[in-house]
């Protein structure tokens, strides 16, 4: 298996532009996490899916961002407008199974940069 | 609000030698808390989980204390090595919903 996938690695753009973030989960995974990594905060879970259903969403920081899960092999997590403070790694994250929070499955990340 | 700590400064230790990394929390009581690596430019890794009611789990040279009195978990790597270098998260279950990461310690084994 590939892992999960996410693209794009690197994403430089302006303030105020929309950025759209991809992830592809591991087939046969039914949980799939967005989380933010930054120097100051850490990981943070922003938002999980569960069979393709949205979850749990309060760490989502303001309505800018948003996620969708159209099927179970595509996510995407929206910045609309971007800011500054929006700058941070974006991690998705898929696990398999009832005991969805055991040994979840990081992709690579998405380094978001804001100027 | 629930807290983790982990040691915000590196942890340096020669190569062979017995690292040991720490994880308190506060204000929490997880039925289960898991280790993950991260190495630079990459997602973290699960490396162990291990349950309230399980005080020591083991993995080749990976041990993992668990310690609900004092709300702590300790990580061991034994017979260190350069490649064990990189930054070692905590994490915790919160009533079985969702995780909570710790910052991380970035472990370096030098030669």
């Amino acid at each position: 298996d590939a892992g999960v996938i996410q693209s794009p690695r690197h994403e430089v753009t302006e303030m105020g532009q929309e950025v759209t973030l991809r992830c592809k989960p591991i087939s046969g995974h039914d949980y799939l996490f967005w989380y933010r990594q930054t120097m100051m905060r850490g990981l943070e879970l922003l938002i999980y899916f569960n069979n393709n259903v949205p979850i749990d969403d309060s760490g989502m920081p303001e309505d800018r961002f948003s996620a969708k899960m159209p099927n179970a092999s595509f996510s995407t997590l929206k910045i609309q407008p971007s800011e500054p403070r929006d700058s941070a790694v974006y991690f998705c994250a898929s696990s398999k199974g009832a005991y969805k929070l055991y040994e979840q499955y990081f992709g690579p990340g998405t380094r978001l940069t804001v100027t | 609000s629930q807290k983790i700590e982990q040691n915000s400064e590196a942890l340096n230790i020669q190569e062979g030698k017995t690292a040991t990394l720490t994880c308190n929390y506060t204000n929490y009581s997880p039925a289960y808390l898991q280790w993950y690596r991260q190495d630079p430019g990459r997602g973290p890794v699960f490396l162990l989980l291990i349950r309230e009611n399980e005080k020591e789990k083991r993995k080749e040279r990976l041990k993992v204390t668990f310690d609900t009195t004092l709300k702590q978990s300790l990580f061991h790597i034994t017979a260190s090595q350069p490649a064990d270098s990189a930054t070692y998260l905590c994490a915790l279950d919160i009533q079985g919903d969702k995780l909570i990461f710790g910052t991380g310690t970035r472990l370096q084994v030098f030669p």
